[in-house]
């Protein structure tokens, strides 16, 4: 299957400070990418679109000044968590939509762990 | 969106076939049926994916009744490395996924 990157895997912060996370496709183009946020035993909870070369669409209750996103090639997304603060801590995961073999399928990355101090 | 349902945890026994099964009464026409699995700390992984019938793959077969209002994953002879969470979606037509509780197999000695 179709291969998506994150990185950092994990960091750690302070609070106030800003993390940029990172989102590629490998080995294909994606035109969309998604963001999600997944706390502890818990489902994964989509928090926004990301769309190349547009503004990305957030989730209701997301706030897109705090998490920005930048979708500037058809292989990078990235989600920076501005002023962190401790209730951001939790694990962002990122995915991308292959149209491979004519089909739709979603790939997801590794994951991010944030820990803010 | 089509929304899924399906059972919160199932437990078995190394060997075993197991069979999850997931209601999507509201599926939409354009919609496929496609499974990950996830564990912990980790994103999900893509198992498999169906529109209808049967499809089986090196992992795992799907099956798809013809009214496609729900569907059954299963996993022959699990092993203590598939336990996991497996979660159940409906997706297509570039629509965004929504995830549920999905299902935590438990699979023992």
């Amino acid at each position: 299957g179709a291969v998506v990157s994150q990185h950092p895997s994990r960091v750690i912060c302070k609070s106030g400070t800003s993390v940029k996370i990172e989102c590629r496709s490998l080995d294909f183009q994606a035109t969309t990418m998604f963001w999600y946020r997944q706390f502890p035993k818990q489902s994964l909870m989509l928090m926004a679109t990301s769309n190349e070369g547009s503004k990305a669409t957030y989730e209701q209750g997301v706030e897109k000044d705090k998490f920005l996103i930048n979708h500037a090639s058809l292989t990078l997304s990235t989600l920076t968590v501005t002023s962190a603060h401790p209730e951001d801590s939790s694990f962002y995961i990122c995915s991308a939509t292959s149209y491979a073999g004519g089909g739709e399928t979603q790939y997801f990355g590794p994951g991010t762990r944030l820990l803010v101090l | 969106l089509a929304k899924t349902t399906q059972p919160i945890s199932m437990d078995s026994y190394e060997g075993q076939e197991v069979n999850i099964t997931c209601s999507h009464n509201n599926i939409a026409t354009n919609d496929y049926i496609t499974w990950y699995q996830q564990f912990p700390s980790q994103g999900p992984r893509f198992i498999i994916q169906g529109y209808k019938t049967k499809v089986t793959n090196e992992v795992a077969s799907l099956f798809i009744p013809a009214d496609r209002k729900s569907s059954t994953l299963s996993l022959p002879r699990v092993s203590l490395s598939d336990t996991a969470v497996y979660y159940c979606l409906a997706t297509g037509g570039g629509n965004k996924l929504t995830f549920g509780t999905g299902t935590q197999l438990k699979v023992e000695l």
